[in-house]
């Protein structure tokens, strides 16, 4: 069974930094380019990182780029988010997605909320 | 950037009755390498996960009910459920997933009339 799980969120000032993490199972990661998304707690859905199999692509969106950092540990079946500089609209569920092909996301994690406030 | 324009913002259905979502695309979203139109359909149900229903605008996901269909082209898209049951009750999202950033439409609330 497929399962992403989520962690890392919690609350943290404007400024400051957190790392979210997505642990895979039931799959081989290592075939699978993956995703994060965000969504502001009854708001829509907001794209925000992409990284190949390997590791050697990433894109982010450009609300994040400079700031946040997407990467990958395949021996540990981990996906990451580095969050730097944070800002109030940050605040959102982080969602992490596994792209089956063709950036089509099959499969998602329940989400870890990153609340960013003084 | 590709815009994603989803229309209504929610509706109401009677159960049973057919429910139609609208998605447009600021450009056209077609792969020229297999003439497939790149818009994927989700849907989220309260406090959980999307799921994904339709990919390649008219593809239906394993295990979706065959009451959700996809259809479209160029940039008008269009996610149908043709039958509404009590656990269609969702928020539904069209994605394109042409280029980078893959963009949401900003979502449809459908609920039962």
């Amino acid at each position: 069974e497929v399962q992403l799980v989520e962690s890392g969120g919690g609350l943290v000032q404007p400024g400051g930094s957190l790392r979210l993490s997505c642990a895979a199972s039931g799959f081989t990661f290592t075939s699978y380019w993956m995703h994060w998304v965000r969504q502001v707690p009854g708001k829509g859905l907001v794209w925000v990182s992409r990284i190949k199999s390997d590791g050697s692509n990433t894109n982010h969106a450009d609300s994040v780029k400079g700031r946040f950092t997407i990467s990958r540990d395949n021996a540990k079946n981990t996906l990451y988010l580095q969050m730097n500089s944070l800002r109030a609209e940050d605040t959102a569920v982080y969602y992490c997605a596994r792209d089956r092909g063709w950036n089509v996301l099959d499969f998602w994690g329940q989400g870890t909320l990153v609340t960013v406030s003084s | 950037d590709i815009v994603m324009t989803q229309s209504p913002d929610s509706l109401a259905v009677s159960l049973g009755e057919r429910a139609t979502i609208n998605c447009k695309s600021s450009q056209s979203v077609l792969y020229s390498s297999n003439n497939k139109n790149c818009v994927t359909w989700y849907q989220q149900k309260v406090g959980q996960p999307p799921r994904l229903l339709i990919y390649w605008a008219s593809t239906r996901e394993s295990g979706v009910p065959d009451r959700f269909s996809g259809s479209g082209s160029g940039t008008d898209f269009t996610l149908t459920i043709s039958s509404l049951q009590a656990e269609d009750v969702a928020v539904y999202y069209c994605q394109q997933c042409y280029s980078s950033p893959f963009t949401f439409g900003g979502g449809t609330k459908v609920e039962i009339k």
